[in-house]
């Protein structure tokens, strides 16, 4: 089993929607929880990240982590079509990062 | 401009033959990552160095050797590819908190 898993999608929504992302983990040691916007052919660029139970958010996002249910999940609200990406969820253990698989979305216009 | 920078930004190899892949972060960050990305296997680490002087195994080492040249550098040495070594590297420093834009690799 992996230790993080990540629905996988695709996700197809119309702009102005909100798009919900989630991703599961095993490993109770995971200490920071991220998510990462990745455009085609381009490099996974940090969106949030939070450390404790709860929301935390920025602008648009809305990042939710529940540590007693190991679940994790991401909210965009009022999607654009600039939002049509793969988002990667991550959690760190000691200086190392396990990814989920990535979710892609699409907004359509 | 700040940031990761990897080169080559794409390459292709033919089985047996070796190569380096760079990197170099101009942020003074201490740790720095090799990660390789599959389609539907996500991110997988391959080797890390938490600081200069140190490299650890991640994930996936097999097949690969790391150098931490310096604070700046962190190169990643394929010495006899294989095709199951086709694949795009991102290189990232801070734990994760920058990737640079990638080296795609095809080993034929």
């Amino acid at each position: 089993q992996k230790e993080v898993e990540q629905d996988p999608g695709p996700l197809s929504v119309p702009e102005g929607a909100i798009v919900s992302l989630n991703c599961t983990y095993s490993n109770s040691a995971f200490q920071y929880f991220m998510w990462y916007r990745q455009y085609s052919r381009k490099g996974p660029e940090l969106l949030m990240y939070t450390y404790s139970s709860g929301n935390k958010e920025d602008g648009r996002f809305t990042a939710q982590v529940d540590k007693s249910s190991k679940y994790i999940s991401l909210f965009i609200r009022d999607s654009q079509p600039s939002d049509s990406a793969t988002y990667l969820c991550a959690m760190l253990n000691d200086y190392k990062l396990s990814f989920g698989a990535g979710t892609t979305v699409t907004v359509r216009a | 401009n700040a940031g990761v920078t990897q080169t080559p930004k794409f390459q292709v190899l033919k089985t047996g033959q070796s190569m380096t892949l760079q990197c170099a972060q101009d942020m003074n960050h201490n740790s720095m990552y090799w990660y390789r990305q599959d389609p539907g296997m996500g991110l997988r680490l391959i080797y890390y160095s938490a600081s200069e002087g140190t490299t650890d195994k991640g994930e996936v080492p097999n097949g690969y050797n790391v150098s931490r040249l310096n604070k700046r550098e962190f190169s990643l040495r394929l010495e006899s590819a294989a095709p199951s070594q086709t694949s795009v590297y991102f290189c990232a420093s801070n734990t994760g908190y920058t990737f640079g834009s990638g080296t795609r690799l095809t080993v034929v």
